[in-house]
């Protein structure tokens, strides 16, 4: 597509429960970012894959967040057992390569509410 | 651990006038410095980097930046602001030293410009 592509945009859900958030990146773009962005902060990166592999996972804050790309275009960052801090935009990007220098074009991210 | 630090959290200018959005880095060797900028209920859209070469890098909607390597500056320009340039504007680095590694940026707190006409 023309750009980066988030499902849904809003989800909210209850404490406990799993969800799915999905990212389709432009095309073409072997590189893909999640980032998570709090109430007045700034992004904070969170998993970065290149191809399938998920090549630096440092940044997911526990065992309770997971993320997937199975084929190297759509991904899948996957929430177990939400708390309500896991309230957040969460955005993914997408980029050309994996040089440092590369652009990483966001999508428009989709709001978690945890109640 | 690289680090970015944008020290005011809102910047009011009048339109017309010229704008300033600061920005600190500290980061392992040398940078790749980035400038963001989020509309509302919009993602964050590339500005202008700063990879090598020219210290004053020119982007998008007559934006420009200054990479100044003893002060670890890259503050934001813009010679006569409008009001639809009122946003949030994000700085961000990721070091070189990662080469085709990722780039994993690290974002400051993001800055909100106003433009007041």
């Amino acid at each position: 597509g023309a750009g980066v592509s988030q499902t849904p945009s809003n989800k909210v859900t209850e404490k406990g429960k799993y969800v799915e958030l999905r990212c389709d990146p432009i095309s073409g773009h072997t590189a893909l970012y999640w980032y998570r962005q709090s109430l007045g902060q700034g992004p904070e990166f969170l998993i970065y894959f290149q191809g399938t592999g998920a090549a630096d996972d440092s940044g997911l804050p526990n065992d309770r967040f997971f993320a997937v790309r199975p084929e190297g275009s759509v991904s899948t960052l996957k929430i177990q057992r939400t708390e309500r801090g896991d309230s957040a935009v969460y955005l993914c990007a997408s980029s050309l390569g994996s040089s440092g220098a590369n652009v990483l074009t966001f999508g428009a991210g989709s709001r978690l509410t945890v109640l | 651990a690289q680090s970015v630090a944008q020290p005011e959290d809102q910047v009011n200018v009048a339109e017309g006038n010229p704008l300033t959005v600061k920005c600190t880095y500290s980061v392992s060797g040398n940078p790749y410095l980035f400038w963001y900028v989020q509309y509302p209920n919009r993602g964050l859209q590339f500005l202008l980097k700063y990879i090598t070469g020219d210290n004053l890098v020119k982007g998008s909607y007559g934006f420009e930046a200054e990479f100044n390597k003893s002060q670890t500056s890259f503050h934001l320009k813009k010679p006569s602001a409008l009001v639809s340039d009122s946003a949030l504007y994000f700085c961000a680095v990721s070091p070189t030293m990662n080469n085709n590694a990722g780039n994993m940026l690290t974002f400051g707190g993001g800055t909100r410009l106003m433009v007041k006409p």
